[in-house]
């Protein structure tokens, strides 16, 4: 298995611009987690889903982010309209629940607004 | 308040000597905590994953112990190599596997 693969692996766009961000979890995980890394704040949970449902989005910002998994082997973090503090690395993470079982995370992706 | 608080924040060490990094969380009902190491422009590796009846796990020369009525870990890392340049991520979660509550980190730095 390739992992957890996240697209684009950087990301450079103006300020108000609508930027989506992909990911593909390891086949046959049905847990899925979207992250933020900064500097100032480390690795946030912005939602995670289960069986493709949103089970908790309370770490998602603003209404700028949602969050969509339309099947369980794709998902997509969107925000419109980007702000020059949404940058950050972003991180996708897949798990499959059920037990203690361990969290793959994907190689993410440098989101810079300017 | 972080509920997973890890020190130190950076460490310098040469090639070869040990060290030991320090997890101390608030997370409760404990559920497992896990070690991963993240190499700069790369994502988390998990390296350790332990529950509440585990004292100690070994993965190579990465150790960690667990002391779940002090709510403590630690990771020690027995001669280190340049490659263990990284930062060090303890990870806590309570009730079930999604609910993961991550530490600041320690900036790990073997210089030769």
């Amino acid at each position: 298995d390739a992992g957890v693969i996240q697209s684009p692996r950087h990301e450079v766009t103006e300020m108000g611009q609508e930027v989506t961000l992909r990911c593909k979890p390891i086949s046959g995980h049905n847990s899925l987690f979207w992250y933020r890394q900064t500097m100032m704040r480390g690795l946030e949970l912005l939602i995670y889903f289960n069986n493709n449902v949103p089970i908790d989005d309370s770490g998602m910002p603003e209404d700028r982010f949602s969050a969509k998994m339309p099947n369980a082997s794709f998902s997509t973090l969107k925000i419109q309209p980007s702000e020059p503090r949404d940058s950050a690395v972003y991180f996708c993470a897949s798990s499959s629940s059920g037990g203690v079982t361990e969290a793959f995370f994907g190689q993410g992706t440098r989101l810079t607004v300017v | 308040k972080n509920q997973v608080e890890q020190s130190p924040q950076s460490l310098i060490i040469l090639e070869g000597k040990n060290c030991t990094l320090q997890c101390n969380y608030t997370v409760s009902p404990f559920s497992n905590l896990r070690w991963y190491k993240q190499d700069t422009g790369r994502g988390p590796v998990s390296l350790t994953i332990m529950t509440f009846s585990e004292n100690t796990k070994s993965n190579g020369r990465y150790t960690a112990t667990l002391d779940a009525d002090t709510k403590q870990s630690s990771l020690h890392i027995t001669a280190s190599q340049l490659s263990d340049s990284a930062s060090y991520i303890c990870v806590v979660s309570a009730y079930n596997n999604n609910d993961m509550r991550f530490g600041a980190g320690t900036r790990l730095t073997v210089k030769p």
